[in-house]
């Protein structure tokens, strides 16, 4: 069964810094992985969709990688801004019998600080 | 653009009663699913289908039933609320359920059952 951890939990930066999430899951046999961001109350918001078959993915300050082999993925984000305050949820795509599911860790909250 | 359209946003309901949330997206995806979100449990997958007609179960689906009687549309029905199904509940929607698969969220329907 696909598990995912997301590390730290929590995080807090000044203004301006860069930063780098991670992600790690269990199984390695996994269509894509998706990040999204969540703000307190809403729903989620997709940032970044790399296919298993690519490394990198970029979208303006983001970039986010996919090792499979090893079951890890990062999202870095550049220069960060208070507006980047939010929960940021990973989540591979397996195969098999629930095939195109989603399989979610429990998150990196983060705060920027002006 | 709509996207994935979730109805009620909220709901208060008593044990025992039924009732249904309503999904609706509008961009012509075959791959729709139900997630519920609860505190320190991160999104767990409820039931999900790959087309009209053709529903599955989740890694929590006792206690709820779905029906895809068309693409647009996927709703998710409590029989008899109970407590534990106090939750935010998240309707999602994707051109396929394999590659290229990227997953679009609701806003989502809070539900608490007294």
């Amino acid at each position: 069964k696909q598990e995912v951890t997301q590390i730290p939990a929590a995080l807090s930066v000044p203004e301006g810094e860069n930063l780098v999430l991670n992600c790690s899951f269990t199984d390695s046999a996994i269509y894509n992985l998706q990040w999204f961001r969540q703000d307190p109350g809403k729903g989620l918001t997709s940032l970044l969709l790399i296919q298993s078959s690519q490394r990198e993915q970029t979208s303006g300050r983001l970039n986010a990688s996919l090792d499979k082999s090893s079951g890890r993925s990062t999202l870095y984000i550049a220069a960060s801004q208070p507006g980047d305050s939010a929960t940021y949820l990973c989540a591979p795509m397996g195969y098999g019998g629930s095939q195109g599911n989603l399989i979610f860790g429990k998150g990196t909250k983060l705060s920027v600080k002006p | 653009n709509a996207g994935v359209t979730q109805t009620p946003k909220f709901q208060v309901l008593k044990t025992g009663q039924s009732m249904t949330l309503q999904c609706a997206q509008d961009m012509n995806h075959e791959y729709m699913s139900w997630y519920r979100q609860d505190p320190g449990m991160g999104l767990r997958l409820i039931h999900y289908s790959v087309g009209a007609g053709i529903t599955d179960q989740g890694e929590v689906p006792n206690g709820y039933n779905v029906s895809r009687s068309t693409t647009e549309d996927f709703p998710l029905r409590l029989l008899s609320a109970a407590p534990s199904q106090t939750s935010v509940y998240f309707c999602a929607s994707s051109y396929s359920a394999t590659v290229r698969a990227e997953a679009f969220f609701g806003q989502g329907t809070r539900l608490t059952v007294v």
